[in-house]
């Protein structure tokens, strides 16, 4: 089993659309969650993060954390053409090795279709 | 305000070639990751740098990788002899000085160099 498991998608959505998007984890160490976009021959731009269980919104998205479930989520209210990206999550732990070491899924590719 | 920089953007080498590749952090940043993105894979976790001092090389592979961060200059990953499965994305970060208080260290990532190995 992977440390972090994401559904690659594809996944296309007409403008105005509610996204949601989602990871599993089986470390339990893990500390931090974050939410990165990488457009097409980009590197990753950290969106959000949370620490440990909980909500938080910024503008149209919304991070969500279930430990006990070890489960996230990135809503993307209102959705743009210019939201069409890939979207990692990514997870640490909070202090160590494990506190720098990026744990990544695979990446959701999303489309936004005018 | 200039973000990390990597250069080459594209490199090709020939199987054997050895593949230098450079990243250059954000300014005022001491610390350096290097992460590699296989096709169809997410990116993982290489090493770990500060000036002169490799601090966590756990994700490096045993043979033909090494990193350095030298006092001055940018980053260098260096590939010896690549082969095929090399080809890859990598992508470097950096991160300025830890603020205890902040608590996430964020990394910032370059735009990657993207290694074919013919």
């Amino acid at each position: 089993q992977k440390e972090v498991e994401q559904d690659p998608g594809p996944l296309s959505v007409p403008e105005g659309a509610i996204v949601s998007l989602n990871c599993t984890y089986s470390n339990s160490a893990f500390q931090y969650f974050m939410w990165y976009r990488q457009y097409s021959r980009k590197g990753p731009e950290l969106l959000m993060y949370t620490y440990s269980s909980g909500n938080k919104e910024d503008g149209r998205f919304t991070a969500q954390v279930d430990k006990s479930s070890k489960y996230i989520s990135l809503f993307i209210r209102d959705s743009q053409p210019s939201d069409s990206a890939t979207y990692l999550c990514a997870m640490s732990a909070s202090s160590g090795a494990g506190s720098y070491q990026l744990t990544f899924g695979k990446g959701t590719k999303l489309s936004v279709i005018p | 305000n200039a973000g990390v920089m990597q250069n080459p953007r594209h490199l090709v080498r020939r199987r054997g070639q050895e593949a230098r590749l450079r990243c250059s952090p954000m300014k005022g940043h001491s610390h350096v990751y290097w992460y590699r993105q296989l096709p169809e894979e997410g990116l993982k976790f290489m090493v770990y740098l500060q000036k002169e001092n490799i601090i966590d090389e756990s994700g490096m592979p045993k043979e033909r990788f090494s990193a350095e961060f030298p006092k001055e200059g940018p980053s260098i990953l260096r590939i010896q002899q690549v082969v095929r499965g090399d080809s890859a994305a990598y992508f470097c970060a950096s991160s300025p000085l830890k603020i205890a208080l902040r608590g996430l260290d964020e990394q910032f990532f370059g735009p990657g160099t993207r290694l074919t190995v013919l």
